[in-house]
């Protein structure tokens, strides 16, 4: 069973929009984290933002925050500002920690344009 | 400032042929793993290793093997390659202080089996 869900294959938003990249995951586990990886064309994975399943609040770097319901089993990553930089493969990741060795499983991930 | 090096960045490989993915960080990382990137599929789970000594299965781990003698080092290998072996890899490492919150990746090597 897939265990990170990215159900936007491709997103456009105007530059200076915000924009909301979904991401639902499935875990038995009650401690596990989430994260969000950048790649632009170039190939890198970039680290954009983490949320633990125990902190309280949302997650937040600069432009970038996370909009964590757990109840929902929802992690989705808001842009604020969109920049013809965020043009890129935004990947959802999930790490859970319930067993001897800790493993992140990667959704499909979702492409991002940004227009001028 | 190193971090987490892949070599080599390009490859191109007959099928059957054996070859060694190098990826080294100077982070004193216990956790390391390799993954594969496929178009469509995310990163998948090859191996991963929470230390020298140790190593473990994930998604995808058939015709790979790989050792993790060293902190620094976690070597993949690619016994007899094969077409579906055609892929991007990337090897990452992460700190096992508590909350893990980033996996630092290395640059990926792109392989072609032909």
């Amino acid at each position: 069973a897939q265990k990170i869900t990215q159900t936007q294959p491709g997103m456009f938003v105007q530059e200076k929009e915000a924009v909301t990249l979904d991401c639902t995951y499935d875990t038995s586990d009650p401690s596990y984290g989430l994260f969000w990886y950048k790649q632009p064309s170039s190939g890198e994975m970039i680290f954009l933002i983490y949320q633990g399943s125990y902190d309280q609040q949302n997650a937040t770097e600069g432009r970038y925050s996370l909009n964590f319901q757990k109840a929902r089993k929802s992690a989705n990553l808001v842009i604020s500002a969109s920049q013809l930089g965020d043009s890129a493969m935004y990947f959802c990741a999930m790490r859970e920690a319930g067993t001897s060795y800790d493993k992140v499983i990667f959704g499909p991930g979702t492409s991002l344009s940004v227009i001028p | 400032n190193a971090g987490v090096t892949q070599t080599p960045k390009f490859q191109v490989l007959k099928t059957g042929q054996s070859m060694t993915l190098q990826c080294a960080q100077d982070m004193n990382h216990e956790y390391m793993s390799w993954y594969r990137q496929d178009p469509g599929m995310g990163l998948r789970l090859i191996h991963y290793s929470v230390g020298a000594g140790i190593t473990d299965q994930g998604e995808v781990p058939n015709g790979y093997n790989v050792s993790r003698s060293t902190t620094e080092d976690f070597p993949l290998r690619l016994l007899s390659a094969a077409p579906s072996q055609t892929s991007v890899y990337f090897c990452a490492s992460s700190p096992t202080t508590e909350p893990v919150t980033e996996a630092f990746f290395g640059q990926g090597t792109r392989l072609t089996v032909v």
